[in-house]
């Protein structure tokens, strides 16, 4: 039982590259998140899904897209990376039983430069 | 909207000294809270809960108890090791399976 997984660590872009960040989880988990950590700011919400086909908006969805075509899989999209989106990104996952009991990945570290 | 303050860290404390994080909350309705804790280069863990008024959550010696009349859930230990070096989260339920974050508090325990 893997938990939550993401990939990569560690990414370094340039500004107007595009990539996804990937998130996947194990535990049959109906919701899953998406958050960035900056500093003094704690963790804010981008995007969340709350079952296959269904995801909506958090409180900084600017410049990122995600799909939820299976339970499992939760990949982030940076469209145009920007500088602004330097920042480390976590997944997390809950079960519809206890929504709000999340379960976190490692993280992805990123930079654009 | 919904928010949760927390003590600025960083908190610096010797082995078996007392600990409390301070954590305040403006929510409405009746949320749950929760303290998650970060140690590092990992992702958060949840370290305790409580869902309503008075209740206590505990977990690996940390306490903290839901007091809705002074808006507060701040987290105590007996006597912190050096293994509890991390960083710790307050949050909060929200609406539409949304948790609201504080900002953190670091502490760092020294042998």
């Amino acid at each position: 039982n893997a938990g939550v997984t993401q990939t990569p660590k560690f990414q370094v872009l340039k500004t107007g590259q595009s990539m996804t960040l990937q998130c996947a989880q194990d535990m049959n988990h109906e919701y899953m998140s998406w958050y960035r950590q900056d500093p003094g700011m704690g963790l804010r919400l981008i995007h969340y899904s709350v079952g296959a086909g269904i995801t909506d908006q958090g409180e900084v969805p600017n410049g990122y897209n995600v799909s939820r075509s299976t339970t499992e899989d939760f990949p982030l999209r940076l469209l145009s990376a920007a500088p602004s989106q330097t920042s480390v990104y976590f997944c997390a996952s809950s079960a519809e039983s206890s929504p709000y009991e999340q379960y976190f990945g490692p993280g992805t570290r990123l930079t654009v430069t | 909207g919904n928010s949760v303050t927390q003590m600025e860290g960083p908190v610096t404390l010797s082995e078996e000294a007392f600990l409390t994080i301070n954590c305040t909350y403006t929510a409405t309705g009746y949320p749950s809270l929760f303290w998650y804790v970060q140690y590092p280069g990992e992702g958060l863990q949840l370290l305790l809960k409580a869902t309503k008024a008075d209740d206590k959550g505990s977990n690996k010696g940390f306490e903290a108890t839901y007091r809705k009349e002074t808006t507060s859930f701040h987290l105590e230990k007996g006597s912190v090791q050096v293994s509890d070096s991390a960083v710790y989260f307050c949050a909060l339920s929200g609406g539409y399976q949304k948790v609201t974050f504080g900002t953190g508090t670091k502490l760092q325990v020294i042998p």
